[in-house]
């Protein structure tokens, strides 16, 4: 049981041009949300992360949005640089006390010089 | 490097054979975990620690795991008489603990291939 979704495996962006990455999520007692990149051979690195008390964050060319009525968050990523070209994936923190994450299948995003 | 690190970061071994894994946090971090990727997939939660006590295991743990914690530094995570099914990237974490979420910090991951 998938609990947290991303529906896109791969996206395409031309550089310098918006990337918006979905995801969704099953289990409303999910409260905090993040994003990893990763890039080959290396194990996942943050990149930004929003609370559910929060509908919005960003940091310098990132942003993330959060619906929680619609259970999806995004991450918007502008001007997209082709360094920015990895697999991104969403997390969700379980609302545990042990603060894990469950983590999304992945999307592979490249963006063309 | 402060960073965590994994060692090996690529272990090939024969069915049935026992392997181990080691994974150094970052040095102030009280919060380790240990996650298994697998193709195609995100990572996928096995085990925590809040300093040397592993505080929760999920259902991916079978027996043939183990995993430890000593003096609350470093882990190791052992496999038992592999399967070709454990072939994954094992990757472990560690974070700061301070009652609430926090990031966590990758290492490299382990990549585990059972012939």
């Amino acid at each position: 049981d998938q609990q947290v979704k991303q529906n896109s495996p791969s996206l395409s962006v031309q550089e310098g041009r918006i990337s918006i990455l979905n995801c969704d999520y099953t289990n409303s007692m999910f409260d905090y949300f993040l994003w990893y990149k990763k890039y080959p051979a290396e194990g996942p690195t943050f990149l930004i992360s929003i609370s559910s008390i929060k509908d919005k964050n960003e940091d310098g060319r990132f942003t993330v949005f959060l619906n929680k009525s619609a259970k999806h968050l995004s991450l918007h990523i502008v001007p997209s640089q082709p360094g920015d070209s990895a697999v991104y994936f969403c997390a969700a923190g379980d609302g545990s006390g042990t603060y894990k994450y469950i983590f999304g299948t992945g999307t592979r995003l490249k963006v063309l010089a | 490097d402060t960073g965590v690190s994994q060692n090996p970061r690529h272990k090939i071994t024969k069915r049935g054979q026992n392997v181990t894994f080691r994974c150094d946090p970052i040095s102030e971090h009280n919060r380790l975990y240990w996650y298994r990727q697998t193709l195609g997939q995100g990572p996928e939660f096995l085990t925590y620690f809040q300093n040397e006590a592993q505080l929760e295991k999920s259902r991916l743990l079978s027996d043939r795991f183990s995993a430890e914690r000593p003096k609350g530094s470093f882990s190791t995570l052992e496999i038992q008489r592999t399967e070709q099914g454990d072939s994954a990237m094992y990757l472990c974490a560690s974070s700061l603990t301070s009652g609430s979420y926090n990031e966590q910090f990758f290492g490299p991951g382990t990549r585990l291939t059972v012939l």
